[in-house]
């Protein structure tokens, strides 16, 4: 079975840190660019950043630009995302997804998400 | 950055109704836009990708249309199992760009 399960979410004060998880499962992981993607309480869905295959390419959305990190790694079929200088806005279900025909294709593969909470 | 707007941002329908739900983008993106399904509580799905082509096993009640700026996600008789939100998602070029959504209610 395709499956992505994320971990790693919780409480954090405003200004902490982070690690949030996603294990791949039932597809060639090392293949694919991996996304995470986060949704406030309420709120639509927001696209937070992207690495290719191998890790070398990466972009992030402006507004975690400078403070969040995505990697990967292939061997443990598993993508992360290191938060830091968490904010109130932060606050959001973190979901990881895959493009497994590309990124014009859309995202064909999601996990579950993990919930992050920033408090103040 | 391209803004996507999806309208109407509420809908309500009957099961056996006809729904349809628009989304713009800001500049053209040629066929590459994405319709997502959301049901509470639970990942988005991917219902359609490059704007027509139906994701395998979603049921073909589902119909997507457009190119350049203007895309229509249409559902030709609403089931019961359809009530959700629905996103639309341009793939065209980073940042990746959702619009706003428009959630699906029973009448």
């Amino acid at each position: 079975e395709v499956q992505l399960v994320e971990s790693g979410g919780g409480l954090v004060q405003a200004g902490g840190s982070l690690r949030v998880s996603c294990v791949a499962s039932g597809f060639t992981f090392r293949s694919y660019w991996m996304y995470w993607v986060r949704q406030a309480p309420g709120m639509g869905l927001v696209w937070v950043s992207r690495i290719n295959s191998d890790g070398s390419s990466i972009v992030y959305a402006d507004s975690v630009k400078g403070r969040f990190t995505i990697s990967r790694d292939n061997a443990k079929n598993t993508l992360y995302l290191q938060m830091n200088s968490l904010r109130d806005e932060d606050t959001a279900v973190y979901y990881c997804a895959s493009s497994r025909g590309g990124y014009y294709y859309g995202m064909d593969v999601w996990g579950r998400g993990t919930t992050v909470t920033v408090s103040s | 950055d391209i803004q996507m707007t999806q309208s109407p941002s509420f809908v309500s329908a009957s099961v056996g109704d006809r729904v349809t739900v628009t989304c713009r983008a800001s500049q053209g993106i040629s066929n590459r836009l994405a319709w997502y399904q959301q049901k509470p509580g639970k990942a988005p799905k991917l219902l359609i990708y490059v704007a027509s082509t139906l994701q395998s096993g979603v049921p073909s009640r589902f119909s997507g249309s457009g190119s350049g700026t203007d895309f229509t996600l249409t559902i030709s008789s609403l089931q019961p199992e359809d009530f959700a939100t629905y996103y639309c998602q341009q793939t065209n070029d980073f940042p990746l760009t959702f619009g706003g959504g428009t959630k699906v209610e029973i009448k």
